[in-house]
């Protein structure tokens, strides 16, 4: 079975662009959730999505936004992007039909750099 | 309130050991605690999780212990391995959120062969 699919893998932007982050989540899973990794700030939460509805946002400002597809897929975008945003982001699908486990499945995530 | 936070930042533990990491939290309202380890250049992948109405679980070589009136909560590696080296984070989340984690800082394991 698959495990979850994050591209790209690696990307360089400046300060000012956008970026869409993708990620497939493992078959069958419907939610997805989004973290950020940073050396500074460790892994923060920034959104979840289930069935195309964003359930819960993390305390991220409103330039990073996303979005999930009728077939689970996600997007992340960060717009006007900041020295700050570079990180590791990663995506997490998960069984929330399960009596809420929580178990999360991590992608090898998306390492933006800002320049 | 959100906090949660977690010691020591690295650890270094002779094969065959056993090796502790703490975390500590402050909402009352968090249920759900799982921990997580993360190779280089890998995703976190969940390693044990626990509910706070239990004291203890083990898995294997992995046991978390649950303090509630403390508001603390550990994991020990027994027996801990040179293949255990990786970081580890703990977490906790709010009852009917189990995918919003707040996790700990980490802690980077080293197990001496």
């Amino acid at each position: 079975k698959a495990g979850v699919t994050q591209t790209p893998r690696y990307l360089i932007k400046t300060r000012g662009q956008q970026v869409t982050l993708s990620c497939s989540p493992i078959s069958g899973h419907r939610s997805v959730s989004w973290y950020q990794q940073t050396p500074g700030q460790g892994l923060q939460f920034l959104f979840e999505y289930f069935s195309e509805t964003q359930r819960n946002k993390g305390n991220f400002p409103g330039r990073f936004s996303g979005r999930q597809f009728s077939n689970s897929r996600s997007e992340m975008n960060v717009s006007t992007l900041e020295l700050g945003d570079s990180a590791l982001y990663l995506c997490a699908s998960s069984l929330p039909g399960l009596p809420n486990t929580g178990e999360l499945f991590f992608g090898e995530g998306s390492r933006l750099t800002v320049l | 309130q959100q906090q949660v936070k977690q010691s020591p930042q690295s650890l270094i533990v002779q094969k065959g050991g056993i090796s502790i990491i703490n975390c500590a939290y402050e909402n009352t309202a968090f249920d759900y605690f799982p921990w997580y380890q993360q190779f280089p250049g890998k995703g976190p992948a969940l390693l044990i999780a626990i509910r706070p109405d239990v004291s203890e679980k083990k898995e294997g070589r992995f046991t978390i212990s649950f303090n509630k009136s403390a508001k603390q909560f550990s994991l020990h590696i027994m027996d801990s391995q040179p293949g255990d080296s990786a970081t580890y984070f703990c977490a906790a989340a709010l009852s009917g959120s189990a995918r919003q984690l707040t996790f700990g800082s980490g802690t980077q394991l080293t197990v001496l062969p």
